[in-house]
């Protein structure tokens, strides 16, 4: 099955930086790539998806990008705020609707 | 508004007991999933559901069970409660649609002493 790794585990950045978290995911089959932010106390939510047939893709301050060849995806968050302080989730999945399995999570501070 | 709710929010059992956890969603999605979430694994998928009467073990399925017996709920039983089985277990859902996220509930503490 699949197995997705991510690092690093824990991220500090000062505000106004930029914080890259990398992941690479074992099945040659998933086209689907999820990114999620967790806030304490509640539910993973998404962020920012890419699928297999696009390189990058950008939303405000965040990107992410692909390489399928390498089985590596990266999410970029630019000019980073205190309210960006949180767990972030790579994952991968077959299809948009299957299901998704994670990596183990990254916590990242911003600190003002 | 659509949502998906979990029950409860914290429990607290013993070792040997039979546990329950509901998942109740109104998105009316065909795909239900719950996860359990410990520190340095991530979210790791027990059981998931793409509709009625369907279900599926996961990565980490041993000693629990699901069942669907409608769309709105998935609720995830542990037929005898392992200390092991102690994390915060959630439960999400998504549509069929090339561009539906996966929705999340908040979260059930469960506590096995």
């Amino acid at each position: 099955g699949e197995n997705v790794e991510q690092h690093p585990s824990t991220l500090s950045v000062q505000e106004g930086d930029s914080a890259v978290i990398k992941c690479t995911y074992s099945d040659s089959a998933s086209n689907y790539f999820p990114w999620y932010k967790q806030e304490l106390g509640k539910g993973p939510q998404l962020i920012i998806d890419i699928r297999s047939n696009v390189g990058e893709k950008k939303d405000q301050r965040i990107a992410v990008t692909l390489n399928k060849t390498a089985k590596h995806f990266s999410l970029h968050i630019t000019e980073t705020q205190p309210e960006d302080s949180a767990v972030y989730f790579c994952a991968a999945s077959e299809t948009s609707y299957d299901k998704v399995i994670f990596g183990p999570g990254t916590s990242l501070s911003v600190i003002p | 508004d659509a949502e998906i709710t979990q029950s409860p929010r914290h429990k607290i059992t013993e070792t040997g007991r039979q546990v329950t956890l509901a998942c109740h969603q109104t998105w009316n999605h065909n795909n239900m999933f719950w996860y359990r979430q410990d520190l340095g694994h991530g979210l790791r998928l027990i059981h998931y559901s793409y509709g009625v009467h369907d279900t599926n073990k996961g990565e980490v399925s041993d000693g629990y069970s699901v069942s669907r017996s409608n769309t709105e709920d998935l609720p995830l039983t542990l037929e005898s409660a392992a200390s092991s089985q102690t994390s915060v277990y959630f439960c999400a859902s998504r549509g069929q649609g090339s561009n539906s996220p996966l929705h999340f509930g908040n979260g059930t503490r469960l506590t096995v002493t």
